[in-house]
């Protein structure tokens, strides 16, 4: 059984460019979260989807960021005109229901030349 | 709003002793977490833990849970260098229970 899957493993954008994360969850789960980590901290909730609903995204920027879940396909975290501050490690995690264990994928490094 | 603070945040010690890392947070929660991430990788669960008392261990770790305190531990017997790495505690929120909150991080470094 593959685990998450998360592409790419690095991603290098210029500041302005937009920066598409895939997160493919564990087969069978529905359920995906999406976590920063700055360095040197603790990773923080952003964004918590089922097939095709946002259930909750109190983490995320209200601007430039955005998620999707779609009924087909993997979800895909969406950052628009990046700026230096996004550099980060964002990892996705998927579980069979809400309340169960959440597996996380290796992450996508993003660095903003 | 659930918070979680651990600590020590930076640890370094030498190989053949023992240590404990704490785990705070501020509210009532039914599930708590370890995870260790080495650098550059994602994270690897250690152990979960879901009632008042629960003690779990694996080699040289154990993690235990007291939900009236508030408090879990982490504790490390006899330190060798391959458990080097960062060590994250995460907590589920009742209200919010698929949120998981981490704590900081203690970087773990043990000298030989």
């Amino acid at each position: 059984n593959a685990g998450v899957m998360q592409n790419p493993r690095h991603l290098v954008r210029r500041r302005g460019q937009e920066a598409r994360l895939r997160c493919s969850p564990v087969k069978g789960h529905s359920h995906v979260y999406w976590y920063r980590q700055l360095p040197e901290e603790g990773l923080k909730f952003m964004v918590y989807l089922q097939k095709e609903n946002i259930i909750d995204e109190s983490g995320m920027p209200k601007e430039r960021f955005s998620a999707e879940f779609p009924k087909e396909g993997p979800s895909i975290l969406r950052i628009q005109q990046v700026v230096r501050g996004d550099s980060a490690a964002y990892f996705c995690a998927s579980s069979a229901g809400g309340n169960q264990p959440q597996h996380f994928g290796d992450g996508t490094r993003l660095s903003i030349l | 709003e659930l918070k979680v603070e651990q600590n020590p945040l930076f640890l370094s010690m030498q190989e053949g002793k023992n240590y404990t890392i704490y785990c705070n947070y501020s509210t009532t929660s039914d599930r708590l977490y370890w995870y260790r991430q080495d650098p550059g990788k994602s994270l690897e669960s250690l152990f979960v833990l879901l009632s008042n008392g629960a003690v779990k261990q694996e080699g040289r770790l154990m993690a235990s849970l007291d939900t009236k305190a508030r408090l879990s531990t982490l504790h490390i017997t006899a330190a060798v260098h391959d458990l080097s790495a960062t060590y994250f505690c995460a907590v589920q929120g009742m209200d919010s229970s698929y949120k998981l909150i981490f704590g900081s991080g203690t970087r773990l470094l043990v000298r030989p």
